[in-house]
């Protein structure tokens, strides 16, 4: 049974450009959400997808945007990249919106 | 919106002690309170969830309470082992309503063999 997976585990970009990151939910889960978690800060919301549709948003500009796959599998893309969004970007699954959210094991982004 | 304080950021026992983490949260709907342990390089991991019809929920060493008309919940480990050394994060949500997880900023556990 595999769990929830991400690529790439790594990147390296410069500011202003533009990133995505993938994830693939844990079998069986069909909402995916995606935190950002700054060097020894706590995971913050970004978004959830549930039935191919964002269902929630955090405190993150429009830069950030997201889609969801009929596979239930998610992208994060990221424009105008800035020094400060460098962070580890994890992905959760969960069955439906009620669920228990298991993570990935993220996409450490380094903006230079 | 949901706030999430979360004491100590640092705690450090010797092998075989106990250790607590507090957390308190500021939306009174909140409804589900989760625990991550996170390793250096690794992703949370889910150790216990306690929902808000439990006062107090066990599994093996670890036990979550929750108080909600303090609004704050604790983690409890028992008989503390070095694997037990990581950083742990609690958090709350409103299931079935907002069901972002908000996050403490963590507590990093050191158990000293």
């Amino acid at each position: 049974d595999a769990g929830v997976t991400q690529s790439p585990t790594h990147l390296i970009k410069t500011r202003g450009q533009q990133v995505t990151l993938r994830c693939s939910p844990k079998s069986g889960h069909d909402t995916v959400s995606w935190y950002q978690q700054a060097l020894g800060q706590g995971p913050q919301f970004i978004f959830q997808y549930y039935e191919e549709e964002e269902r929630q948003r955090g405190n993150f500009p429009d830069r950030f945007s997201g889609h969801q796959f009929p596979n239930y599998s998610s992208e994060l893309n990221v424009n105008a990249l800035l020094l400060g969004d460098s962070a580890l970007y994890l992905c959760a699954s969960s069955w439906g919106l009620k669920e228990t959210q298991y993570f990935g094991p993220g996409t450490r982004l380094l903006v230079l | 919106g949901e706030n999430v304080e979360q004491h100590p950021s640092t705690l450090s026992v010797q092998e075989g002690d106990s250790a607590v983490i507090k957390c308190t949260y500021s939306d009174s709907a909140s409804n589900y309170f989760p625990w991550y342990k996170q390793e250096l390089g690794k992703r949370p991991q889910l150790i216990i969830d306690i929902r808000s019809n439990v006062g107090e929920k066990k599994d093996q060493r670890i036990a979550v309470t929750l108080n909600k008309t303090a609004k704050h919940f604790s983690l409890h480990i028992t008989e503390t082992q070095p694997e037990d050394s990581a950083v742990y994060f609690c958090a709350a949500s409103i299931q079935g309503g907002s069901e972002k997880l908000v996050f403490g900023k963590g507590t990093k556990l050191t158990v000293n063999p």
